[in-house]
């Protein structure tokens, strides 16, 4: 099944201390990028990735790091993590970016203590 | 319709009526437009797209409608069932080499049986 997947899909954490989000697509896209959702602010994007080893940032990037060293796979890094960070985190894909839709995975609700 | 806020438009319907959910897009050189539909503890869904060259798009019980010269879309859900209980989001392809769709604050679509 064509899927991007997202792990964990619930994270409860501390202030200071790094965690990743992993995100993984089967459909052998090469634009991948990370979302967060905030009440009243939609959905607004953190990082994408247009292809492997190419990445840059979004709207919303501070505090926040990713990589793409393979295709199907773009993790989002937390180098130390803060309560504003807390939010529902969505990757997302599609074959080129552009004029085409994009893939989102279930989510993940991390909160940061 | 959507605006800017942290109050998320309502719509309540009935079952089986037709439901019409509106959309205002900021950018005129926005060239691509798509409908999502967000399920609770869910990722956003694709529903219908509608590229600038064209005015209606339609699909199954779904019609998308855009008015360029007022910067408008619309989403029409035909005979609405209780399934399509959601948040309805809205987005835009404003161009440049991100190719990033920004998104609106959605519409919460409440079904009554």
């Amino acid at each position: 099944e064509a899927q991007v997947t997202q792990n964990p899909r619930y994270l409860i954490t501390v202030t200071g201390k790094k965690l990743t989000v992993t995100c993984s697509q089967n459909m052998n896209h090469e634009y991948m990028s990370w979302y967060r959702q905030d009440p009243g602010l939609g959905l607004r994007q953190i990082y994408y990735s247009m292809n492997v080893e190419v990445t840059d940032k979004g709207d919303v990037p501070e505090g926040y790091k990713v990589s793409r060293k393979e295709k199907r796979n773009f993790p989002l890094i937390l180098e130390s993590p803060s309560p504003n960070q807390t939010s529902l985190y969505f990757c997302a894909s599609s074959w080129t970016g552009g004029n085409e839709k994009l893939f989102f995975g279930s989510g993940t609700q991390l909160s940061v203590l | 319709g959507e605006s800017v806020g942290l109050h998320l438009p309502t719509l309540s319907v009935q079952e089986g009526d037709n439901s019409i959910i509106n959309c205002a897009y900021s950018n005129s050189a926005s060239d691509y437009f798509i409908w999502y539909k967000q399920e609770s503890g869910k990722g956003p869904q694709f529903i219908i797209d509608i590229r600038s060259n064209m005015d209606k798009r339609q699909g199954q019980r779904v019609t998308v409608l855009l008015n360029k010269t007022v910067k408008h879309l619309s989403l029409q859900i035909a005979a609405t069932q209780p399934g399509d209980s959601a948040v309805y989001f809205c987005a835009e392809n404003s161009g440049g080499s991100n190719y990033k769709l920004t998104f609106g604050k959605g519409t919460l679509l409440t079904v009554n049986p």
